[in-house]
């Protein structure tokens, strides 16, 4: 079946780190890709998405390319706010289907 | 233009009973799923309503069931609760076309907890 694993956190940054959150799946076909962002005690956020492979989706200064050869959606940000603090979620639909499968998440920290 | 939104919040029950949590599509997306969120984990997909009618479903148990009124607007029940079913529950909403059919727009969950 389809997964998602992502790196453990927490990550723990100073203000204006670079910051990557690794992804990869596991899914037949060729799956939309998404990051989700979830601050404390709220619902979840689209954050940015990629639809084919070697597309890039982008929002707010984050980045994620869809690599299909290696199977992976990393996320980067140049420059990290203490704001940015928060858990990121990556997550995969196949086009057969609506349902979306998520990663375990990956807490974010940032310190002034 | 409102956004997904759950009702109510938070919950608290009891083992054994049973729980009602209510949805509301964004303006304009005629497509609900709902996902369980355990603590420190990531949202496990339950099932899906399309045209009142449940399209997908999810690795859930008959104790998990829904419905999708004319209006969109859907409910998820859960009977004979557990204390694992306690978890935030997430309701997210799509569309047909375009982008509306490709992104999944999340409401802020409703937190319930079962003693």
């Amino acid at each position: 079946g389809d997964s998602v694993t992502q790196m453990e956190g927490p990550v723990t940054l100073s203000e204006e780190a670079f910051l990557t959150i690794n992804c990869t799946y596991t899914a037949t076909g060729y799956p939309s890709l998404f990051w989700y962002v979830q601050y404390p005690g709220e619902g979840l956020q689209l954050l940015l998405k990629a639809t084919k492979a070697d597309d890039k989706g982008s929002n707010k200064g984050f980045e994620a390319t869809y690599r299909k050869e290696t199977t992976s959606f990393h996320l980067e940000k140049g420059s990290v706010q203490v704001s940015d603090s928060a858990v990121y979620f990556c997550a995969l639909r196949r086009n057969a289907g609506n349902m979306l499968t998520f990663g375990g998440g990956t807490r974010l920290m940032v310190k002034p | 233009d409102a956004g997904v939104t759950q009702s109510p919040t938070h919950l608290i029950k009891t083992r054994g009973q049973q729980v009602t949590l209510r949805c509301s599509p964004k303006s304009g997306h005629d497509t609900v799923s709902w996902y369980q969120q355990a603590l420190g984990q990531g949202p496990q997909f339950i099932f899906q309503y399309y045209e009142e009618e449940e399209r997908q479903r999810g690795n859930f148990p008959d104790r998990f069931s829904g419905h999708q009124f004319p209006n969109y607007s859907s409910e998820l029940n859960v009977n004979a609760l557990l204390l694992g079913d306690s978890a935030l529950y997430l309701c997210a909403s799509s569309g047909l076309a375009g982008d509306n059919q490709e992104t999944q727009y999340f409401g802020p969950g409703t937190r319930l907890l079962v003693l």
